[in-house]
């Protein structure tokens, strides 16, 4: 069976700090990996896809990627009172065909003033 | 990015009635469109994937006679909870998959339908 598995959380972390948030996953073949944020009683939002080994930064936002060890890790620097949400890791397991992703349960985020 | 919307937003209705909830892509053209279900503190649950023309694909454990999925055209798939009981309330989410030029694919979710059955 295909897995994604996230630590539920709570992170808690100051204001100003860097937030770490990881996710591993089953299947060595995968190859699009996404980011998806969730605010309470909202629908997810799309912050980062990366498909390659290495970094991927947009604005306070790094996505890192290690196919080899099956981890995939969202940085955010400057952790801000409204980055307080939970975070959704997906993957797209390439070799069944299946077009959805499949999402762990997600990291909650605890971003204290 | 791009825009899913969903209607309605928010619907409350009696045991026993039908409810049909939209999801549009509004700025790109989506083949494949998928519904999911999350419950009060849950991860999202994936109910069916839905593609345009063809019949939709069901997860395990979802009844397809009682969650109709259409996906008649690009732009547009609805769900139909019939029948509705009071454990079918739920948030429904759907999610439209955008194929750009290049590496990788991306799904977009609407803002979500929040059912109550009464």
């Amino acid at each position: 069976q295909k897995e994604v598995e996230q630590n539920s959380g709570p992170l808690s972390v100051p204001e100003g700090a860097i937030a770490s948030l990881n996710c591993t996953y089953s299947d060595r073949g995968s190859q699009s990996f996404f980011w998806y944020r969730q605010y309470s009683g909202k629908s997810p939002e799309l912050i980062m896809s990366i498909y390659s080994n290495g970094d991927k930064e947009d604005g306070r936002f790094t996505a890192q990627l290690n196919k080899a060890s099956q981890y995939v890790s969202l940085l955010i620097r400057d952790s801000q009172p409204s980055d307080s949400a939970t975070y959704l890791c997906a993957v797209k397991f390439e070799d069944t065909g299946r077009r959805a992703l499949t999402f762990g349960s997600g990291t909650r985020l605890q971003v204290q003033p | 990015g791009a825009v899913v919307s969903q209607h309605p937003s928010r619907v409350i209705c009696k045991s026993g009635t039908s409810v049909k909830i939209e999801c549009r892509s509004l700025d790109f053209q989506a083949t494949t469109m998928f519904w999911y279900r999350q419950f009060p503190k849950k991860s999202l649950m994936l109910m069916a994937t839905s593609n345009e023309g063809s019949k939709a694909t069901y997860e395990q454990g979802v009844e397809k006679d009682k969650f109709l999925i259409n996906h008649a055209s690009l732009t547009l798939s609805t769900l139909t909870v019939t029948s509705a009981h009071p454990e079918d309330s739920s948030f429904y989410i759907c999610s439209a998959r955008k194929t750009p030029s290049g590496a990788g694919e991306t799904q977009y979710f609407g803002p979500g339908t929040r059912l109550l059955v009464l």
